[in-house]
């Protein structure tokens, strides 16, 4: 069964400090990726979605992600953050063709003004 | 337009009662999803239903656990004889459901259910 790994589990930074926060999955075949946010009090919401052509995916609010197929990577960025990005980060996974999708644990993000 | 609704937002329950949680999807969206959120856990995939297919139950932890979904749209959870380690966050999600390919999920916000 695949899995999701978000090693990083709480991070804290300073304002205008560059983010990256890590995700990697263990499936073998084509999948779709997924960076979803959920901010203090509101739904999770779609940050950024993979499916196919450029690696590098540009979502809402300046994040970015990277997809290495080679390292089973869907590394999260962000080269300054904001004390608005405060929230929880879940990376997400799934085959490609199939609606299954499996989560990270999440990773808390809080920046200090 | 509405989004994906939950009801009821809180449920405190004794151990051992059964609980019903409702989520009612986006119009139009043909796939849904039940995920548990706990502390520390993440989101744990529970059942998706797809159209007019058989569901996909293999994240449901026991058999206390069952969900319907009726007509195509509105869905239950239901959990029997709830025990402690039930209490969590229930989160319904909605997605157009096209065939092929997955589709952005749409939240709700969740039930809260506590079990004393």
């Amino acid at each position: 069964a695949q899995s999701v790994s978000q090693h990083n589990h709480h991070v804290i930074l300073s304002e205008a400090a560059s983010l990256e926060l890590g995700c990697n999955y263990s499936y073998g075949g084509t999948v779709n990726l997924f960076w979803y946010v959920q901010y203090p009090g509101q739904h999770l919401q779609l940050l950024l979605k993979y499916f196919s052509g450029d690696p590098l995916v540009k979502g809402i609010k300046g994040f970015e992600a990277e997809f290495i197929k080679s390292k089973f990577s869907f590394n999260l960025r962000k080269p300054s953050v904001q004390w608005s990005d405060t929230a929880e980060y879940f990376c997400a996974v799934n085959p490609g063709g199939y609606q299954k999708v499996t989560f990270g644990t999440g990773t808390k993000l809080q920046v200090i003004p | 337009g509405a989004g994906v609704s939950q009801s009821p937002s809180n449920k405190v329950t004794e151990k051992g009662k059964d609980v019903e949680l409702r989520c009612d999807p986006i119009s139009g969206h043909t796939a849904l999803y039940w995920y548990r959120q706990s502390l520390g856990q993440g989101l744990e995939f529970l059942i998706y239903f797809q159209g007019n297919s058989a569901p996909d139950k293999s994240g449901l932890p026991s058999d206390r656990f069952s969900a319907e979904r009726t007509g195509g749209s509105v869905s239950t959870l239901t959990i029997q004889r709830t025990q402690q380690e039930d209490s969590a966050v229930y989160l319904c999600a909605s997605s157009l459901g096209a065939a092929g390919r997955t589709d952005t999920q749409y939240f709700g916000p969740g039930t809260r259910l506590t079990v004393l």
